[in-house]
């Protein structure tokens, strides 16, 4: 079975600085999806970035991006020039892509709070 | 219209009561989807329609009983519920999940309170 974790169950950086946050996973499987979520204090689950494991090329959105290393099974969100609005619980996810209903699932990590000093 | 719109915002009932939650999406996905969250806790998957047909019911309580009148609606019925029950719920949608890549976009939740 697949698994999520996510070690730093809360995090702080100041204000315009960079931090990263950890996620490992445990699989057999050669092909799925990975994702960063960001569910803010108005509780609204919001997508940040998501990585396909067949693509090497690290994902990037923004001010956001991930740093995939397949072989060691790890997917860490790097945030540069913290905001304040980036405060929230951020969740680190996987998803299978065979089969029919292994599709739905999305295997999720604890969460991380991340806290911005201002 | 990346929108998925839950209503009502906030719901406190009796044990006795009997209250549904509502989900609204108008982006076209084929998939919605239930689930519950407690406080600092990872969302845990309740339900998923594909379809307007159930596909998943992750061994939910008969208390919980979900809807799909269409493709854009999903409605959750609550009857007879128990304190533990209390809860964020929150509903999201996809695209064909039969498609190769897809996400999940997820609405605003339910805040629920059984007293």
């Amino acid at each position: 079975a697949q698994t999520v974790t996510q070690s730093q169950p809360e995090m702080s950086v100041q204000e315009a600085e960079t931090v990263t946050l950890s996620c490992t996973y445990d699989t057999s499987e050669s092909d799925y999806y990975l994702f960063w979520y960001k569910q803010p204090p108005s509780r609204q689950m919001i997508l940040v970035i998501r990585q396909e494991a067949y693509k090497q090329q690290n994902a990037t959105e923004n001010r956001f991006s991930v740093n995939f290393q397949k072989a060691a099974k790890s997917f860490s969100l790097k945030i540069s020039d913290s905001q304040l609005g980036d405060a929230a619980m951020y969740f680190c996810a996987y998803r299978r892509t065979g089969g029919r209903d292994s599709n739905y699932q999305l295997i999720w990590g604890a969460g991380t709070k991340l806290i911005i000093k201002p | 219209d990346t929108e998925v719109t839950q209503t009502p915002k906030h719901l406190v009932m009796g044990m006795t009561n009997k209250k549904s939650l509502k989900c609204e999406q108008h982006m076209g996905h084929r998939a919605m989807y239930w689930y519950k969250q407690k406080a600092k806790k990872p969302p845990e998957l309740m339900f998923v329609y594909s379809y307007e047909k159930l596909s998943i019911n992750e061994s939910v309580p008969s208390r919980f009983s979900p809807e799909c009148p269409n493709s854009s609606l999903l409605n959750l019925h609550l009857h007879a519920l128990q304190p533990e029950d209390s809860a964020l719920y929150l509903c999201a949608s996809s695209q064909d999940p039969h498609r190769v890549l897809w996400e999940q976009y997820f609405g605003p939740g339910t805040r629920l309170t059984v007293t």
